[in-house]
């Protein structure tokens, strides 16, 4: 178990330009959660999957947004067209099937767009 | 709407000294409970979590936080600080498998 991993860790983008960010979650976690964390705020929620399902979406996640998980390991989360209101911490969190409410989370992926 | 208060943004304490982080959080159902820790350049570190039953709940690094259904409230406290405490925490509550986040309180502690 290596935990949960995400990258880049960091990424600075001018704005206009398309980012995407991969997190690989642990083996055999089949939830994976997507959000966002700006400067002096806790995490927000942006989505969710279960297995390959995404089952829900803040309405956070405008249409430059989107995220997948095509095989229900790791997930990757594109931002088009690049804003600085973009910027921000990105962290990934996965959790197991059962039992567990536990959401492990990533290092996250530090976007910073100019 | 759901929602997660952390009244206090910074605490300083000096190492020895007590300390205790009150949550809040506005929930309709029995909520599942979390504090997070976070340090500069880590991910979030789980430090305790309340589901049901005994509502003292202990925790990794010798904190406990205790519900309070009354007065809708989760505070997190450690009998005495360590330097290494240092850090950001996070309430959290678990709302059908979303956390919403309090905005976090910063600890200090003085040598």
């Amino acid at each position: 178990d290596t935990g949960v991993s995400q990258n880049p860790r960091h990424k600075i983008t001018k704005r206009g330009q398309n980012v995407t960010f991969r997190c690989d979650p642990i083996s055999e976690h089949n939830r994976l959660y997507w959000y966002r964390q700006t400067l002096g705020q806790g995490p927000e929620f942006l989505t969710y999957f279960q297995n390959e399902a995404q089952l829900e979406k803040s309405r956070l996640l405008s249409d430059r947004f989107s995220a997948e998980r095509p095989k229900g390991s790791f997930s990757t989360l594109e931002i088009q067209r690049t804003e600085q209101g973009d910027s921000a911490m990105y962290l990934c969190a996965s959790s197991p099937p059962t039992g567990d409410y536990e959401q492990y989370f990533g290092p996250g992926t530090r976007l910073t767009v100019t | 709407a759901q929602s997660v208060t952390q009244p206090d943004i910074h605490i300083t304490v000096s190492e020895g000294a007590s300390l205790e982080l009150r949550c809040n959080y506005s929930y309709g159902a029995t909520p599942y409970l979390f504090w997070y820790v976070q340090s500069p350049g880590q991910g979030l570190q789980l430090l305790l979590k309340y589901f049901s039953g005994d509502t003292l709940v202990q925790g990794i690094k010798g904190f406990e936080a205790e519900f309070k259904r009354s007065q809708s409230s989760f505070n997190l406290r450690k009998p005495s600080v360590h330097w290494s405490d240092a850090a950001e925490y996070f309430c959290a509550v678990d709302n059908f498998n979303k956390f919403y986040f309090g905005s976090g309180t910063k600890l200090n502690v003085k040598p």
